[in-house]
Formats: C-alpha cells, sequence, structure tokens
C-alpha cells in the first residue's frame, strides 16, 4: 500500500492528451512538500521527468507538464507518442517518522 | 556528467546480510544539498525508497525496514554503501541508487543501472 495513491494504468490514443493523478496526504503533498515525477521504460531504470511540481529537466518534451493543488498532484502527456508507453510514478516527502521519501504506486501508460 | 553504479552480490541467502556499493562520479558528497538514496523494485512491482544520506551525515530510512538498514559514506572514495540485515526472499529486486538533491523535500535525478538481487536458498 503505497503512501502516495495513484491509477494502476491510463491508456489514450496517439496524439491525445492524459493524465496521472497523485494523492496524497496532509503530512506530505499537501504538507507542501514538491512532487516530483519518474518515467521508466520497460527494462530501464527510472529517469526524472518532473521535479518541484512543474519542471522540467533539460531534455524533457514540453508535452510533459506537471501540476499541483493541495495534497493532489496531476502528470499531463500531450500529443501522446508510441514512446510514451512506460511505467510513471510520482515521489514526494514525508514529515512523519523523522521524515522519509514517499513514493505513488505507478501507473502504466498504454498507448492504443 | 553525473554517474552512478551499484555493485554487490547478485544471490544471497535467506538471513545473511546484504552489502551494496553506490560508486559515483561527477559530483562531491561534501556539497550542500546533496545526497545519495537507495531505492529498490521487485520483479514487476513499484519502486520502494529505502535509505538516503546527505552531504551533512544526515540520514533517513523507509520506517517499515529501519531496523535493518544501514547506510554510510565513503566521501574521498566517491561511494555510498548500503547494508540490509536478514534478507529474506521478499527482499528479491532490483537495487538502484541515485543521486539527490534537497529542494522543499528531495528528489532524484541521476540513476544507477541498478542491480538485481536475488534471495534464495
Amino acid at each position: 500500500q503505497s503512501v502516495l495513491t495513484q491509477p494502476p494504468s491510463v491508456s489514450g490514443a496517439p496524439g491525445q492528451r492524459v493524465t496521472i493523478s497523485c494523492t496524497g496526504s496532509s503530512s506530505n503533498i499537501g504538507a507542501g512538500y514538491n512532487v516530483h515525477w519518474y518515467q521508466q521504460l520497460p527494462g530501464t531504470a527510472p529517469k526524472l521527468l518532473i521535479y518541484g511540481n512543474s519542471i522540467r529537466p533539460s531534455g524533457v518534451p514540453d508535452r510533459f507538464s506537471g501540476s499541483k493543488s493541495g495534497p493532489s498532484a496531476s502528470l499531463a502527456i500531450t500529443g501522446l507518442q508510441a514512446e510514451d508507453e512506460a511505467d510513471y510514478y510520482c515521489q514526494s516527502y514525508d514529515s512523519s517518522l523523522s521524515g522519509h521519501v514517499v513514493f505513488g504506486g505507478g501507473t502504466k501508460l498504454t498507448v492504443l | 556528467q553525473i554517474t552512478l553504479k551499484e555493485s554487490g552480490p547478485t544471490l544471497v541467502k535467506p538471513t545473511q546480510t546484504l552489502t551494496l556499493t553506490c560508486t559515483f562520479s561527477g559530483f562531491s558528497l561534501s556539497t550542500s544539498g546533496v545526497g545519495v538514496g537507495w531505492i529498490r523494485q521487485p520483479p514487476g512491482k513499484a519502486l520502494e525508497w529505502l535509505a538516503l544520506i546527505y552531504w551533512n551525515d544526515d540520514n533517513r530510512y523507509s520506517p517499515s525496514l529501519n531496523s535493518r538498514l544501514t547506510i554510510t559514506k565513503a566521501t574521498s572514495k566517491n561511494q555510498v554503501i548500503l547494508t540490509m540485515t536478514n534478507m529474506d526472499p521478499v527482499d528479491t529486486a532490483t537495487y538502484y541508487c541515485a543521486h539527490a538533491v534537497a529542494a522543499a523535500g528531495v528528489y532524484f535525478d541521476y540513476w544507477g543501472q541498478g542491480t538485481l538481487v536475488t534471495v534464495s536458498s
């Protein structure tokens, strides 16, 4: 049971827009901690996709965007492409129990 | 250019202690705001954060695994070591180390390739 809740799967056709939600609580996202997103292509290590809620690292296409509101955050992908098919994880920090890192359970994106 | 690489045994027996080493380059673990974290991923399952060590020797551990984990750093060798005691088959996973940035929490911007550790007798 992950501290951050994500939908297990989402899907969309090429060119469409999809969103992935990440719901936390008052001790993590709701407490003001930043949310970060990672993309994991099959058989590879995770890659930082969004940090600080909405900042894209250099090289990440602007088709990917992040937002945060209250205890939740979202990752949006526009102009869906076949190579976007991957697992996506949100991550934040939790102030309970001396403070620790928390991940979401991951969302499998299928491009139809 | 920041790189990290995990090393250690690929097979451990139940009850044994696992020791993994993360060897990195391109940054110093004495730089303010920098850390190294360990994250694991059982086959077909989600990422699970394990431990984090900061530039100032502050350590953080997963609450559910706290009693089994120890993270240390050898700054001059550019290495971070993770030990996990009393290994069990459920600990079979790919173990990643990652460069951490402390900023309103923490995030991991560079990851190692991961090392698969199997726990079996």
